[in-house]
């Protein structure tokens, strides 16, 4: 069965520092995977989709990477600010999605 | 963009009672998905549906029930609500013809069960 893990469970930076979350997944034969922003009380946001098939995608600040054979993702935040504190999630989806704890964030003034 | 929304933000309801929690999509999505989501556990999967009046049990269907007999909509029913059932519960949605299957989830209905 897969398992997701991400770690850490949580991390706070200063603001204006560029960090890295990390996703790892039991099973490589996945079909892709998603990275979510969650605020508090609130639904899940996707940031970005990875298919099986890229090694990377990015947004504006945010950088996610794929290395299937290891069974690993990372999400790259560059010149973190205070809104971008909320609790990250990865998912990977074979037949269905199978989602990690999360990374809670907090960045401060 | 694609919206998805949930019927309820907060519901309170007695021990016993059928509670409905409805989503909706405006995207045309073929996918639909409930999830509940609590401290410690993450999100599990309950119910999805692939197509209309299709539905496929998730992790954790006992004590649930779902409906989907228009493709924009998917009901997820209670059907004797226990206090164990107290959590947040998500709806997403996606698509199949698109080949991404990105999900995009609603605001959630954060149940509470007395």
């Amino acid at each position: 069965k897969q398992e997701v893990t991400q770690i850490p469970a949580a991390l706070s930076v200063p603001e204006g520092e560029n960090l890295v979350l990390n996703c790892s997944f039991t099973d490589s034969a996945i079909y892709n995977l998603q990275w979510f922003r969650q605020d508090p009380g609130k639904g899940l946001t996707s940031l970005l989709l990875i298919q099986s098939s890229q090694r990377e995608q990015t947004s504006g600040r945010l950088n996610a990477s794929l290395d299937k054979s290891s069974g690993r993702s990372t999400l790259y935040i560059a010149a973190s600010q205070p809104g971008d504190s909320a609790t990250y999630l990865c998912a990977v989806r074979e037949n269905d999605m199978r989602f990690g704890a999360g990374t809670r964030l907090t960045v401060k003034p | 963009d694609v919206k998805v929304t949930q019927s309820s933000r907060y519901l309170v309801k007695r021990t016993g009672e059928k509670v409905f929690l409805e989503c909706v999509q405006d995207m045309d999505h073929e996918n639909m998905f409930w999830y509940r989501q609590d401290p410690g556990l993450g999100l599990r999967l309950i119910y999805f549906s692939y197509d209309v009046k299709m539905k496929e049990k998730g992790d954790i269907p006992e004590g649930y029930s779902v409906s989907r007999e228009k493709k924009e909509r998917f009901s997820l029913i209670l059907e004797s609500a226990s206090t164990n059932q107290t959590s947040m519960y998500l709806c997403a949605s996606s698509s199949a013809t698109s080949g991404s299957y990105e999900q995009y989830f609603g605001p959630g209905t954060r149940l509470t069960v007395t």
